[in-house]
């Protein structure tokens, strides 16, 4: 059964960089059946693709974030990850990872999300 | 972008009403790669519909999708109290993906 767990502090300073790690089980991150990505929501709002990460190491980003996000693969651990630099009190939210698999090119299975606040 | 307009912002029907929610796309959604999901309150989305109209494994047939171009809906043939949810659409068809604002779905 494909599950996703996701990880990291839940309080991050202003200006310093937020990091995230996705612990894949039920499938390989090698595998070429999934791509992989991740989404974010803050309080109350709605939903904000972040970016997608395929296991050669493509990766597609929303212009939207200014090139603060680098998303990158952990082979060796299943994983799968996000870092979004100078964050401010507007990257506070719940941070979700999402499996697409390749056969209906869309978000299929979730993680249950980690909150993220930043404040000083 | 493309813009997702989600409409009404809240719909309140009684038990085993018919719910029609409609999701407006500022332009044509290539392949018409257009989703719907569910979030209940403090859970992670949940995929209902892909491609406008194909349901995904274990969706009940009482939920619908449909649509194509910039008009797409989503249609709960008989509402249950589980039911109660905020439903978003989302386009995957065009760089960058993009979701609508929800409607969230109210039981009297």
């Amino acid at each position: 059964q494909l599950q996703l767990q996701e990880s990291g502090p839940g309080l991050v300073k202003p200006s310093e960089t937020l990091s995230l790690t996705c612990t894949v089980s039920g499938a390989s991150i090698f595998s070429t059946i999934y791509y992989w990505g991740w989404v974010r929501q803050p309080p109350g709002k709605g939903l904000e693709w972040i970016g997608n990460i395929y296991y050669t190491g493509t990766t597609y980003y929303n212009p939207s974030l200014k090139s603060r996000a680098t998303l990158s693969v952990d082979t060796s651990l299943n994983q799968f990850s996000l870092r979004l630099d100078s964050v401010t009190a507007a990257d506070t939210g719940v941070y979700y990872c999402v499996i697409i698999p390749h056969s209906i090119n869309c978000m299929d299975v979730w993680g249950k999300g980690t909150t993220v606040t930043v404040s000083s | 972008d493309t813009v997702l307009t989600q409409s009404p912002g809240i719909l309140s029907l009684s038990p085993g009403e018919r719910a029609t929610l409609s999701c407006r796309a500022s332009q044509t959604v290539a392949n018409n790669y257009l989703a719907w999901y569910q979030q209940k309150p403090g859970q992670a989305p949940r995929l209902l519909i892909h491609g406008a109209s194909s349901r995904a494994p274990g969706i009940p047939d009482r939920f619908s999708g449909s649509g194509s171009g910039t008009d797409f809906s989503l249609t709960v043939s008989r509402l249950e109290p589980e039911d109660v949810a905020v439903f978003f659409c989302h386009q995957y068809g065009n760089a960058p993906w993009t979701f609508g604002q929800g409607t969230k779905v109210e039981i009297k």
